[in-house]
This record gives C-alpha cells, structure tokens and sequence, in this order.
C-alpha cells in the first residue's frame, strides 16, 4: 500500500534560515505528491503539488520536486519567516479518476524564532 | 466564495454514545472527503462521496458511516464511540475525484469522548 515518512520535528530555525523538510514515499504506480500546511486552530492548506516526475511545485517561497528515482519530494525555502511556524504535511494521492483519498506522512512542526 | 464549514467545531460525548458531524463543501463542488486527525495515527482517510454514492472508503470499521446529500452537503456518523475516536474530523471538497482535483479542506470537527 501507499505510504509517506516524513520528519516529525519539531524543527526549530532561526529566521531567515535555509528550510529543508524531508519526505519519501512508497506507492503503487505514478501517484501525484503535495505539501499540505495546518497553522494553529485552522483546518489544512495546500502548498504546492506536482503531478508526475521532474515536476516541480511552488508558492510563497516554498518549492518541492519530485523525484520518481528517489521517490522522494523534499520541500525546501530559502529564507523562513516567522509567519512559517506551523505543521508541514507530505502527501499523495493514486492518479486516476477512481482514486482513493490522500495519504499522509505524521506532520512537521516548524518553529521559526525571530 | 465561501469554504467548506463543518459543524458544530467541537463536541463533547460519552462512550457508547453516537455522533453525527455536518459538512457544506465549497459551492459546485461535488467530491467530499472525510479525515480523521489524531496525535497518535495522524491523518487518516475516512471516505469520499460524489454524487450521493460513497466511492472509496479507509481501513475504518463499520461504526463510521456517512452519506452525502443532493446538494453535496455531507455527514459522517460514529456510533457506539469509544474512548479512542476523540479527534479532529476533518471534511475535504473538490470539484471532481481523482488526484487532479485540488481537495479544499474545513476547520474540522474536534470530537471529545469522555
């Protein structure tokens, strides 16, 4: 089955730190990948995504790129802000019009101090 | 346009008590999706609805149901809740199924069973 490991954190930074956020995958056939962001109290928010391989995601800053060879998907920003701080989650879906839900690593939780 | 809400954003039950959680998906949208968010498992996909018709559904056991309306809006059912379903219940539309369709997510539903 599918599934995604992801560092857990907390990871703590500096601002205006280099970010790098580590996610791998297993999955079955040609899945499309996200970075989904939950800010305290609030419900999830997509990130960035990319849809096949070599593709790259990215928005406010952040940028992913997925890579089939090392299924991998490391989100990456070069300068973090304190506005950052919040749990970072990796993510996948099966292609397909009868896909099943998104599967989801356990979270990152990114702590920026001024 | 308004998000997708989830009512009511918190309720607290007893054991062996059964609960009902609503969700309005973005106006036009047709998929609805059902996570369940706890410390423990992290997030787990619940089921997703379209067209009234439940078309995937996780590894959850039979006390979780749901159904979904003509107007899209959905509701999930837990009964007979045990201690271990205190969570958040997090609703999910998209346009259509499958992976290319943006999945937009409410606040959740944050379930606590005493």
């Amino acid at each position: 089955g599918n599934s995604v490991t992801q560092m857990e954190g907390p990871v703590t930074l500096s601002e205006e730190a280099f970010l790098t956020i580590n996610c791998t995958y297993t999955a079955t056939g040609y899945p499309s990948l996200f970075w989904y962001v939950q800010y305290p109290g609030e419900g999830l928010q997509l990130l960035l995504k990319a849809t096949k391989a070599d593709d790259k995601g990215s928005n406010k800053g952040f940028e992913a790129t997925y890579r089939k060879e090392t299924t991998s998907f490391h989100l990456e920003k070069g300068s973090v802000q304190v506005s950052d701080s919040a749990v970072y989650f990796c993510a996948l879906r099966n292609s397909g019009g009868g896909a099943d839900g998104l599967t989801f690593g356990k979270g990152t939780h990114l702590i920026i101090q001024p | 346009k308004a998000g997708v809400t989830q009512t009511p954003r918190y309720l607290i039950k007893t054991r062996g008590q059964q609960v009902t959680l609503s969700c309005s998906p973005i106006s036009g949208h047709r998929s609805v999706s059902w996570y369940q968010q706890t410390p423990g498992q992290g997030l787990q996909f619940l089921f997703e609805y379209f067209s009234e018709t439940q078309r995937n559904k996780g590894n959850f056991p039979g006390r979780f149901s749901g159904r979904q309306f003509s107007n899209s809006r959905s509701e999930m059912n837990v009964s007979t809740l045990e201690l271990g379903d205190s969570a958040l219940y997090l609703c999910a539309s998209s346009l259509g199924r499958g992976a290319l369709n943006e999945q937009f997510f409410g606040p959740g539903t944050r379930l606590t069973v005493l």
